[in-house]
């Protein structure tokens, strides 16, 4: 089973707008992190936000914030007036927490998202 | 963050030939990976590249295929042995210092195989 899940494989956004890219996660372990990611046309991987399984509040970055619901096991992240340089694959990964496992992130499939002019 | 010098940033190779990635980092780092990303598709995890001992591979990934160096805590390498068309693919180093910290990624090489 997926333990990652990105329903939406293409977003599209006016400039200026708000967009909501999803992502629902699948674990056991109490104790995890969510990662979002940015791929660009040029292929660098660029780190956007954390949240922490424990974490009380919504993490925040800027334009960036993760809408975290711990019981419906979803990381959405939020884009805030969004701009053409935003145009990109976003990819939510998790990092499990449990005895034995490293620090590897597992990613999900990903959304590209087009922001218009 | 931990800068990441990745190379060859690209490389073209013949079926049958092998090849060697190369990743350094500036600071000395607990956990290193190894990614691959296939053409319009995600990250997947190769192997973890872990210090002074042998790489721990992910399910369909195999060392004599990938075998994976690790000689300190700032360097590793990855090949890509007796390539196939198949294996034409970016392949990205990545590293983290602890486990809240956000996995820090190299510009990635990517390989094309003929």
């Amino acid at each position: 089973a997926q333990k990652i899940t990105q329903t939406q494989p293409g977003m599209f956004v006016q400039e200026k707008e708000a967009v909501t890219l999803d992502c629902t996660y699948d674990t056991s372990d109490p104790s995890y992190g969510l990662f979002w990611y940015k791929q660009p046309s040029s292929g660098e991987m660029i780190f956007l936000i954390y949240q922490g399984s424990y974490d009380q509040q919504n993490a925040t970055e800027g334009r960036y914030s993760l809408n975290f619901q711990k019981a419906r096991k979803s990381a959405n992240l939020v884009i805030s007036a969004s701009q053409l340089g935003d145009s990109a694959m976003y990819f939510c990964a998790m990092r499990e927490g449990r005895v034995g496992s490293n620090y590897k992130l597992t990613f999900g499939k990903g959304t590209l998202l087009t922001v218009n002019p | 963050s931990a800068v990441i010098s990745q190379k060859p940033s690209r490389d073209i190779c013949q079926r049958g030939t092998s090849l060697t990635i190369q990743c350094q980092v500036d600071s000395q780092v607990t956990m290193m990976f190894w990614y691959r990303q296939q053409p319009g598709q995600s990250l997947t995890l190769i192997a973890t590249a872990n210090q002074g001992s042998e790489a721990t591979y992910e399910s369909g990934f195999v060392i004599d295929k990938f075998p994976i160096s690790r000689p300190n805590l700032t360097f590793s390498t990855l090949t890509v042995s007796n390539m196939s068309p198949e294996d034409s693919s970016i392949y990205l180093c990545s590293v983290s210092r602890d486990r809240r910290s956000p996995l820090h990624f190299g510009n990635g090489t990517r390989l094309t195989v003929t």
